[in-house]
C-alpha cells in the first residue's frame, strides 16, 4: 500500500489567488498524479508529475494554470493560479504500486478548494 | 478522446436489495478497475479485471469483464448500509488511469 498526505486539507480562497496544494507519499514512486474531482463528478486526471522533467498535463490544462514541481521521488505540489469560482473541486494526488499484474492506485485525502 | 460511461447515474435501494452497475466503452479495454469512493472520502482500490470474460468476486461483490473486453459489471448481492458510496470503473493504460463517470449507492435501511 501507500501512505499518501496532503495539505491543506481544505481553503476557501479569494478570486485572482494562487493556492499550493502538497502532496507527500511514505515511500519513492516514480510517477505521482494529479486529479480534480468537481461536485458531484467523477475524477478527471490534471497531469502526471515525473521528478526529474516536466510534467505531463492532459487534454484542457495548462502548465500556465496548474504548476506542478516534484522535487524529489516523495514529493509534489500542485498550484492552481489565478483562481476563479470554477476551480472550485477537490484536488487528489494519487500514485500507482504494482503488485504482480495488479496497478494499484492510492489516493491522497484531497484538498478541497472553494473559490469565492 | 475514449470515454467509460457508467450506468446507471444513481441507485437509490432498500437494504438488503441487490445493486449491479454497468462499465461501457466505445474502444477495447485492456483492463478495468473498480474503485469505491465514500462520501466526503477518497477512491479505494477494489480489484482489477484483466481477461476477456473474467468473474472474480469480493464476498458480496461480483465483478465481471465482458467477453469483448469493452464493458464490465459490478454486482453487489444484499447491499448493507455500508456500501453507501459511488463506485467508479477505471482503465489503467500507458500509465495512466481514466475513470468512468461513476455510479452513486445510496442504501435505506
Amino acid at each position: 500500500s501507500a501512505v499518501i498526505s496532503q495539505k491543506p486539507s481544505r481553503d476557501i480562497c479569494q478570486r485572482g489567488t494562487s493556492l499550493t496544494i502538497q502532496c507527500q507519499v511514505d515511500s519513492q514512486v516514480t510517477m505521482m498524479f494529479w486529479y480534480r474531482q468537481q461536485p458531484g463528478q467523477s475524477l478527471t486526471l490534471i497531469a502526471t508529475a515525473n521528478q526529474g522533467s516536466e510534467a505531463t498535463y492532459e487534454s484542457g490544462f495548462v502548465i500556465d494554470k496548474f504548476p506542478i514541481s516534484r522535487p524529489n521521488l516523495t514529493f509534489s505540489t500542485l498550484t492552481v493560479s489565478n483562481m476563479s469560482p470554477e476551480d472550485s473541486s477537490i484536488y487528489l494526488c494519487s500514485v500507482v504500486r504494482t503488485s504482480g499484474r495488479t496497478d494499484t492506485q492510492y489516493f491522497g485525502p484531497g484538498t478541497r478548494l472553494t473559490v469565492l | 478522446g475514449q470515454q467509460v460511461m457508467q450506468i446507471p447515474q444513481y441507485q437509490h435501494v432498500q437494504e438488503g436489495e441487490d445493486f449491479t452497475t454497468y462499465c461501457n466503452s466505445s474502444t477495447t479495454l485492456s483492463n478495468i478497475q473498480w474503485y469505491k469512493q465514500r462520501p466526503g472520502g477518497h477512491p479505494v482500490f477494489l480489484i482489477q479485471l484483466v481477461k476477456s470474460g473474467e468473474v472474480k468476486k469480493q464476498k458480496r461483490l461480483t465483478f465481471q469483464f465482458g467477453e469483448a473486453k469493452k464493458n464490465s459489471s459490478l454486482h453487489i448481492t444484499a447491499t448493507q448500509t455500508t456500501d453507501v458510496g459511488t463506485y467508479f470503473c477505471a482503465e489503467y493504460n500507458t500509465d495512466k488511469l481514466i475513470f468512468g463517470t461513476g455510479t452513486r449507492l445510496q442504501v435505506f435501511p
